[in-house]
């Protein structure tokens, strides 16, 4: 079973600009939860996705948004990117309902320059 | 609400020494308990995990933990450190209506030949 994949691995962006990630979890799981990374600052959670819909959010401004598709995949936004979005960026999968834990991709190192 | 209390941000241990790691939480519910632990810029992997039943589980590479709701713990341990336990290591619990993950801080455990 391929376990969660997150795309690019590693990305630099320039302050002001703006930044896709994208998450593709384990087949069937149709839940998908995003986290901000910072030494220091711990997991920061920054939201959930289930069945297409926010299920949860975190306290992050609007700069960042995400999605998700009928087929689970998750993508999350940053616009107008500061420097201190510079983070490990992390996708985490479940199945939603019934068993509880959480299954993590390798994350997205996000540079702002 | 729910919280976790990791005691301790870093801990160092000799090789072959015991490994012990503090995790406190608050809940207002029958709570579900995590450990998860991280390598350099790499994602969250599951260790093990607490839902019902027995209280001492046992996770991979030898670690376990208890359960002891009296004194709202959940502590990881391992009889004998090896330098592949170095990493970062996370405590969570999932509880309430929504099920999220709340996040310890982290404890960064260094393994000292």
């Amino acid at each position: 079973k391929a376990g969660v994949t997150q795309t690019p691995r590693y990305l630099i962006k320039t302050r002001g600009q703006q930044v896709t990630l994208s998450c593709s979890p384990i087949s069937g799981h149709r839940s998908v939860s995003w986290y901000q990374q910072t030494p220091g600052q711990g997991l920061q959670f920054l939201f959930e996705y289930f069945s297409e819909t926010q299920r949860n959010k975190g306290n992050f401004p609007g700069r960042f948004s995400g999605r998700q598709f009928s087929n689970s995949r998750s993508e999350m936004n940053v616009s107008t990117l500061e420097l201190g979005d510079s983070a490990l960026y992390l996708c985490a999968s479940s199945s939603g309902t019934g068993r509880p834990e959480a299954f993590f991709g390798q994350g997205t190192r996000l540079t702002v320059v | 609400a729910q919280s976790v209390t990791q005691l301790g941000s870093h801990v160092s241990v000799s090789e072959g020494a015991l490994v012990l790691l503090r995790c406190n939480y608050s809940s207002s519910v029958p709570p579900y308990l995590f450990w998860y632990v991280q390598y350099p810029n790499q994602g969250l992997q599951l260790l093990l995990k607490y839902t019902t039943g027995a209280t001492l589980v046992k996770g991979i590479n030898g670690f376990e933990a208890e359960f002891k709701k009296s004194e709202t713990s959940f502590h990881l341990t391992k009889p004998s450190a090896h330098m592949s336990d170095a990493a970062e290591y996370f405590c969570a619990v999932n509880a309430g209506n929504n099920r999220k993950l709340i996040w310890g801080l982290g404890t960064s455990l260094a393994v000292n030949p």
